[in-house]
């Protein structure tokens, strides 16, 4: 199965700073996600970028599919911005799963 | 759109009793649902393919007389924890696509189980 590698494991900002999580993964895929889980475990769907660039607010993300790999851009990060980030690369058939990389556990500090 | 609810948010549970969780894909149709485990600070695990109207599909390792999957509908999928021992609490996730837009997949809220 695809292999996905998330990077920093952990990271510690203070309030205002910008920052990148990258994920690298080990085979071709058709789908990638980047999701944000909440202190209650909700997991909430940021971008659904298999490739190319996407924005939302201050919030990017870009997957470059041919190098296998994913960054997840914050800026001006706010306190909200905690909590753990997931990568999770996978098909695009509808039985197509996804596997999810063992997440980046984020502090932003005020 | 693509909204996935799950039910319930948190149980507690007797060691031996079963429990049964709920996931509904309230605007969309769902032929195929997915079933995650999550134990603390760590990531989330497949556990099987919920497919409308036939076999789930277990992912290696998972015990299918545990962990019972129904998919009778096109927006209902059930896991029940059958014989529930204090190693199966967990937070149970699951997910769903609306194929026919490009959300990508959709997560319910996740039921937190405790055996006791």
């Amino acid at each position: 199965g695809i292999q996905v590698e998330q990077s920093p494991p952990d990271l510690i900002l203070q309030e205002g700073a910008n920052s990148t999580l990258r994920c690298n993964f080990s085979d071709s895929v058709n789908n990638l996600q980047w999701f944000h889980q909440n202190p209650w475990g909700q997991l909430i769907n940021l971008f659904y970028i298999p490739s190319g660039t996407k924005q939302n607010g201050r919030l990017s993300a870009t997957t470059v599919a041919t190098e296998r790999y994913s960054l997840l851009y914050i800026s001006s990060s706010q306190t909200t911005d905690s909590g753990v980030y997931f990568c999770a690369p996978g098909g695009t058939g509808a039985n197509s799963k996804l596997t999810f990389g063992k997440g980046i556990t984020l502090s932003v500090r005020p | 759109g693509a909204v996935v609810s799950q039910h319930p948010s948190w149980v507690i549970c007797k060691s031996g009793t079963s429990v049964k969780i709920e996931c509904r894909s309230l605007d969309f149709q769902a032929t195929t649902m997915f079933w995650y485990r999550q134990f603390p600070k760590q990531s989330l695990m497949l556990m099987a393919t919920s497919n409308e109207g036939s076999k789930a599909t277990y992912e290696q390792g998972v015990e299918k007389d545990k962990f019972l999957i129904n998919h009778a509908s096109l927006t209902l999928s059930t896991l029940t924890v059958t014989s529930a021992h204090p190693e199966d609490s967990s937070f149970y996730i699951c997910s769903a696509r609306a194929t026919e837009r490009n959300y990508g997949y959709t997560f319910g809220s996740g039921t937190r189980l405790t055996v006791v």
